[in-house]
Order: C-alpha cells, then structure tokens, then sequence
C-alpha cells in the first residue's frame, strides 16, 4: 500500500468549468475525510465517510460541491460552476474508526483562473 | 476565537537552536495531533497524543488536558526542519473524530 493517492495533483481551470478530484485512500480505512486549505490557512473540513456513507458535510460544501464514496474505497470531489474562490489546495486523509492515527495524501491544488 | 490556536505564527531559528511551538484547544477532544506540511502541501502525521508526553527523535510533544494545551518542542533544530508546523485537535468519535487545525506556524532554521 502507497498510503493515500490524489489525483491530480495540480488543475488550472477556467472559471465556471466542472472539475473532479480523486483520492484513494489507504485500502483498510474506513474512514475518509475531504479538507480544504487556502494559502496561509490551516485546512478546513469539508466531509467525511466512514465506508460509502457521507456522515458529515460542512456549511462550506455549498451545492457546487458534491461527493461520493461509491464503494466505500476511493472518493471523488466535484466542483460545479468553479469560481475563484475555490482556488485551493483540497486535501484528502483516510482512517480507521478504530484507530485514531491519519494518512494524508499529497493534496490537489486547484487554481482558477 | 478559533477553536485551535498556535503560537508563534511564524518562528526563525539558528541552526542548533531549541525551538517551541504552542497550541491552545477549546473543544473536547480525543487526541491531538501535530502535523508538518512542507512546500507543495503534503501532510506529515508526527504525533497523535491523549496524555503526557512523546518523543520522537529530536521531535517531543506534550499535552496538558486540564489546561487544554499542548506544545512540540524541535531539539537541536536543524535546516530541514524548515516546514509549516500545524495542530489539529480531534473531535470525538460521535463528531466523527475530524480534525480543527489551527494555522500553522512556518519555521524556518538557517544554518
């Protein structure tokens, strides 16, 4: 096991295009969290599963945003109608319900312009 | 107030130097963790503590629970412990045990 994968890890975008981020997370977790983190900030939650159930959405996943965990393995994060403000780095962890220890992945940062 | 505060935001050292980072909790928590992002974003899990003390090479992180406070203390810094230091308390199973950042503190350690 690689620990947790995103891709991509860079996107530049046209404002108002759709873009999809991937993350994969390490095989045995059961848990899987979405952050997002603006430059100079620490990250903010955004969502959680725990398998392929979404258990928490935060106030700032407006209805732009959506995401899934169809399998309870990888998840994906959608942007709708992208805006300049959601220029950031999106952050992906998984863990065990069991064990409180994460596993980062390398972020996608998402530019656009 | 942010629910997780760190001090000092920003911390530059000489080579050798020991080094403190502070962080100050206000909601219930099962575990802190102090994570270490380098340029380009990746996250970096160094500690994850409930009580007392770890250590960790030259990394010690301790944690006061009464106080609410923990601190991770970087002995015998040296140039590559150049990075952004971020604590994050962990909320407790029935919030779904997420992470509260606080906003990091950027070291930078010249030699």
């Amino acid at each position: 096991d690689t620990g947790v994968s995103q891709n991509p890890r860079h996107k530049i975008t046209k404002r108002g295009q759709n873009v999809t981020f991937r993350c994969d997370p390490i095989s045995e977790h059961n848990r899987l969290y979405w952050y997002r983190q603006t430059l100079g900030q620490g990250p903010e939650f955004l969502t959680y599963f725990q398998n392929e159930a979404q258990l928490e959405k935060s106030r700032l996943l407006s209805d732009r945003f959506s995401a899934e965990r169809p399998k309870g393995s990888f998840s994906t994060l959608e942007i709708q109608r992208t805006e300049q403000g959601d220029s950031a780095m999106y952050l992906c962890a998984s863990s065990l319900v069991s064990f409180g220890g994460y596993t980062f992945g390398s972020g996608t940062r998402l530019t656009v312009v | 107030k942010n629910e997780v505060e760190q001090s000092p935001q920003n911390l530059t050292a000489q080579e050798g130097e020991f080094i403190t980072i502070n962080c100050s909790y206000s909601v219930g928590i099962s575990a802190l963790h102090w994570l270490q992002q380098h340029p380009g974003g990746g996250i970096v899990s160094l500690f994850m503590l409930s009580s007392g003390k770890k250590k960790h090479g030259r990394l010690i992180a301790t944690i006061n629970i009464q106080e609410k406070h923990s601190s991770l203390h970087i002995t015998a810094s040296h140039p590559r412990d150049s990075a952004v230091y971020i604590c994050a308390a962990r909320g407790r199973v029935t919030s779904g045990s997420r992470l509260t950042f606080g906003e990091g503190t950027q070291l930078t350690v010249n030699p």
